[in-house]
């Protein structure tokens, strides 16, 4: 029944030691997108790939990449982490219709990271 | 560019009370508008959506209607529930290509008492 998966929930790393979060969707939509939510904050929007077109935020910080193999699979690499990227990680999916028509984003469950 | 701007919270009711949260927006153009629910570690839900002027969302109980003359998109509910508690966050988008950026409003956060 899931729709968009996230894993793990919870994920600890150490200051400057790479880490990959993962997102997988079963809705084969053809946009998927990374935010950024800090504590009592909106979430923010890293990037977000149309199929195989990656679309950077102007203001995402180069220590942020990402990678979609193919459809389903969406990865999040932080390649030095810092204290102040402590954070839940959300991914959501949209169809990416070109026709007219409101867009619905599908989110997971989010993975908060941990930075110690 | 574009914006959203929420009350702040937290809103604490009691059960049965009357809900109002507002929302502006500032954008070019006539952006769809959402209301989304995040629940306690959990990520966020849609709840309703409006897509042009006049555009009623409804889902669970609440109710939010596209104000383009004030441009706003308050959220409503009749008789909230404890059940309801969580942290109500609105949002419009931002269409580029086929795709759709949305902006968020900072998030109010909502606690209903039994």
């Amino acid at each position: 029944d899931a729709m968009v998966i996230q894993n793990p929930r919870y994920q600890v790393t150490q200051f400057g030691k790479p880490v990959t979060l993962s997102c997988s969707q079963t809705l084969n939509h053809n946009v998927m997108y990374w935010y950024q939510q800090k504590s009592s904050q909106a979430p923010k929007l890293l990037f977000h790939y149309y199929d195989k077109d990656f679309n950077n935020e102007a203001d995402t910080p180069d220590n942020f990449q990402s990678r979609r193999p193919n459809t389903s699979f969406c990865f999040l690499d932080i390649r030095s982490p810092g204290l102040g990227d402590a954070a839940m990680y959300l991914c959501a999916t949209s169809r990416g219709a070109v026709l007219a028509g409101v867009e619905t984003q599908y989110f997971g469950p989010g993975t908060r990271l941990l930075v110690l | 560019g574009n914006s959203v701007t929420q009350m702040e919270g937290p809103v604490t009711l009691s059960e049965e009370a009357f809900l109002t949260i507002n929302c502006t927006y500032t954008a070019t153009g006539y952006p769809s508008l959402f209301w989304y629910v995040q629940y306690p570690g959990e990520g966020l839900q849609l709840l309703l959506k409006a897509t042009k002027a006049d555009d009623k969302g409804s889902n669970k109980g609440f109710e939010a209607t596209y104000r383009k003359e004030t441009t706003s998109f308050h959220l409503e509910k009749g008789s909230v529930q404890v059940s309801d508690s969580a942290v109500y966050f609105c949002a419009l988008s931002d269409r580029k290509g086929g795709s759709e950026k949305l902006v968020f409003g900072k998030g109010t956060k909502l606690t209903v008492n039994p």
